[in-house]
């Protein structure tokens, strides 16, 4: 059974970059599958930010495209996130999350970590 | 980029009694990309139906989902207290990559 686990700073400053990392146990981040993050401001809905594959390719949600960087590291069995120029508006519950085995949908999800964005 | 729009907002409704939610698609979709997710308060989302009509592993049958085009339904048969969550559709687009989430539809007792 796959497990996922964020890590990472729940206090980031404005204008800083937000970093997380989602820990996988019980299979491998080279199984061919896609990663992703997704954000749930406090009392909101849910958005999608991003996924990689095995290889590091990554898809971006275009809204959030030019502050996102995902990155895969297949020795420590991990995937990251990062999201420069934070401001209170990326204050969030941040999950990460990998797609079923039949593919468009997100099968597993870790608990999620919430970061706010304040001085 | 498409648009999801579930409604209702809310739906208050009794245990026994059948659950219908609707999710829209701003222009038509394959149901081979739609998914429903719930949420209880304080959880990550749960998978419970992909490719529109197909149940995640461990679902109750209760949970049924069907639809095409631009009309998507998530029906519970007969509601159980554990029911009472907030439900979300998704669709995966292709151009570009994408997941896209519905606002979500709260289901309160």
């Amino acid at each position: 059974q796959v497990q996922l686990q964020e890590s990472g700073p729940g206090l980031v400053k404005p204008s800083g970059t937000l970093s997380l990392t989602c820990g996988v146990s019980g299979g491998s981040i080279s199984s061919g599958k896609w990663w992703s993050w997704v954000r749930q401001p406090p009392g909101q809905g849910l958005e999608w930010i991003g996924e990689i594959d095995h290889s590091g390719s990554p898809n971006y949600n275009p809204s959030l495209k030019s502050r996102v960087t995902i990155s895969v590291d297949k020795a420590g069995n991990h995937f990251s996130l990062q999201v420069t120029s934070v401001t209170a508006a990326d204050t969030a519950v941040y999950y990460c999350a990998r797609d079923a085995g039949s593919g468009y949908s997100l099968e597993y999800w870790g608990q999620g970590t919430l970061v706010t964005v304040s001085s | 980029e498409i648009v999801l729009t579930q409604s209702p907002g809310t739906l208050s409704l009794s245990p026994g009694e059948r659950a219908t939610l609707s999710c829209r698609a701003s222009q038509s979709v394959s149901s081979t990309f739609i998914a429903w997710y719930q949420q209880k308060p304080g959880q990550a989302p749960s998978l419970l139906i992909y490719a529109a009509s197909s149940r995640a592993t461990g679902i109750p049958d209760r949970f049924s989902g069907s639809g095409s085009g631009t009309d998507f339904t998530l029906t519970i048969s007969r509601l159980e207290p554990e029911d009472f969550a907030v439900y979300y559709c998704q669709q995966y687009g292709s151009s570009p990559p994408m997941y896209i989430f519905g606002q979500g539809t709260k289901l309160e007792i």
